[in-house]
């Protein structure tokens, strides 16, 4: 166990929904990152926060967006959604530097019908 | 731009050693090393920063090389709990991780 928690573990929705995915970052870390994982596209970063501001954005799709509150839980949220968005999300945390250990949290599973 | 990882897979039989290799054409500020097992999120094997500095962690142990930008894997006397796959994520703009295709190892009795 990370210490990350994800909610909810799975999700099934309709292409054009949208939807959130929770992340709690371990107790003490600031810094959030959010990854896509798929077959086809393999482990992608999609954007970190830092103690509430946005750091660093990677391929993250313009339908998706993310925000980190002051208790430093994070949510994504992904719009419009297509079939390919089906992936697993996984969330991960860091006391603060990138250089530090990224704990990762057990993951969403988003599936698009 | 994603490294390159090699090989794409590898068995060993316990107790063999194995090298998983990762390659990037960008300068880099860190290599990160995670193990994946099928159905649960990757696990932080190591960091490795600018410096070339080889860590350890038990039997695993890892290089980096700054002048080619890359960076080894070392499992020496594999065990059973090895197998799994294994990622490299490089760090070339930072606080962005981009990571390679992973190296799936299995690791027989």
């Amino acid at each position: 166990d990370s210490g990350v928690t994800q909610t909810p573990k799975h999700l099934i929705t309709a292409t054009g929904q949208r939807v959130t995915l929770r992340c709690s970052p371990r107790s003490g870390d600031l810094s959030v990152y959010w990854y896509q994982q798929s077959l086809d596209q393999g482990l992608q970063f999609l954007i970190q926060y830092y103690n509430g501001e946005e750091r660093a954005k990677g391929n993250i799709l313009e339908r998706f967006s993310a925000q980190q509150f002051p208790d430093l839980h994070s949510e994504l949220n992904l719009s419009s959604l297509e079939l390919g968005d089906s992936a697993l999300y996984f969330c991960a945390s860091s006391v603060d530097l990138a250089t530090d250990t990224q704990y990762f949290g057990p993951g969403t599973r988003l599936t698009v019908l | 731009q994603q490294p390159v990882q090699s090989p794409q897979a590898v068995i060993l039989r316990e107790g063999e050693d194995a090298v998983i290799n990762c390659s990037s054409s960008k300068a880099l500020y860190s290599v990160h090393w995670y193990r994946q097992k099928h159905g649960e999120a990757p696990v932080f094997l190591m960091i490795l920063l600018k410096g070339g500095e080889q860590k350890g962690h038990d039997k695993i142990s890892a290089s980096f090389n700054e002048k080619k930008q890359q960076s080894s894997l070392y499992l020496t006397a594999s065990q059973l709990s090895y197998s799994g796959t294994y990622f490299c994520g490089t760090e070339s703009v930072r606080y962005k991780l981009t990571f390679g295709k992973g190296t799936l190892l299995t690791v027989n009795p």
